[in-house]
């Protein structure tokens, strides 16, 4: 089936530095998400993004975060500076279309851990 | 204050017998439910999903039951196999919107 890419797999860094989260969508596909997962609990959303803006972002999406998918490359999560709190499994997400029963075709996940 | 709850959070289950997955949702604009499935080291995948114009959703041995006015589902795996264990994740939206609201995930185990 259609395939997400993330890269990477997991990374270790040292808090307040900065990491980007990497993702290849599927290739014909226009809605983009990421969802974070801290161990032991669900996948929460963080963020969607659409034509090259964000449509929707909840409160774990902090000031620190950004997304963006410059000239239909990676769609990146960034976090500058990092926190011990954002350690967690980040997922991306990828759609053809916004509404409820478009399928949303998930990556295997980037780990980060903040020490 | 979780708006998806899944139960039981494991489940042991010999190969031949029917697993049962719990849900339940707290909000009645929720009106699409999918459930994906994860196997260990990769992606979690879409494996049957119901709206609540239906009380039931078959796929093979997956069967979705939906009671919208106890709002609560259960997946049901029929003649379970060993191939089926993985964690399983209840999930909820509205259907002006994708963004997916996950509940804990319940894993499941089928002993040969």
């Amino acid at each position: 089936g259609p395939k997400v890419l993330q890269i990477p797999s997991h990374q270790i860094i040292d808090m307040g530095q900065m990491v980007t989260l990497n993702c290849d969508p599927v290739s014909n596909h226009l809605y983009f998400y990421w969802y974070k997962q801290i161990l032991g609990q669900q996948m929460e959303f963080l963020v969607n993004f659409y034509n090259g803006k964000v449509m929707e972002k909840s409160k774990l999406f902090k000031d620190q975060f950004s997304v963006e998918r410059p000239d239909g490359s990676y769609f990146t999560l960034k976090i500058q500076p990092t926190a011990l709190e954002d350690s967690a499994v980040y997922f991306c997400a990828s759609s053809l279309g916004q509404h409820s029963g478009n399928t949303l075709y998930f990556g295997e996940g980037s780990r980060l851990i903040v020490v | 204050q979780q708006q998806v709850r899944q139960s039981p959070q494991s489940l042991t289950v010999w190969e031949g017998e029917t697993a049962i997955l719990n849900c339940s949702y707290e909000d009645s604009t929720f009106d699409y439910f999918p459930w994906y499935w994860q196997f260990p080291r990769e992606s979690p995948a879409l494996l049957i999903a119901i709206r609540p114009v239906s009380n039931k959703k078959e796929d093979g041995r997956f069967t979705i039951f939906f009671n919208k006015r106890e709002k609560k589902l259960s997946l049901h795996i029929t003649d379970s196999q060993p191939g089926d264990s993985a964690t399983y994740f209840c999930a909820a939206s509205r259907s002006a919107g994708n963004k997916l609201t996950f509940g804990i995930g319940t894993r499941v185990l089928v002993r040969p």
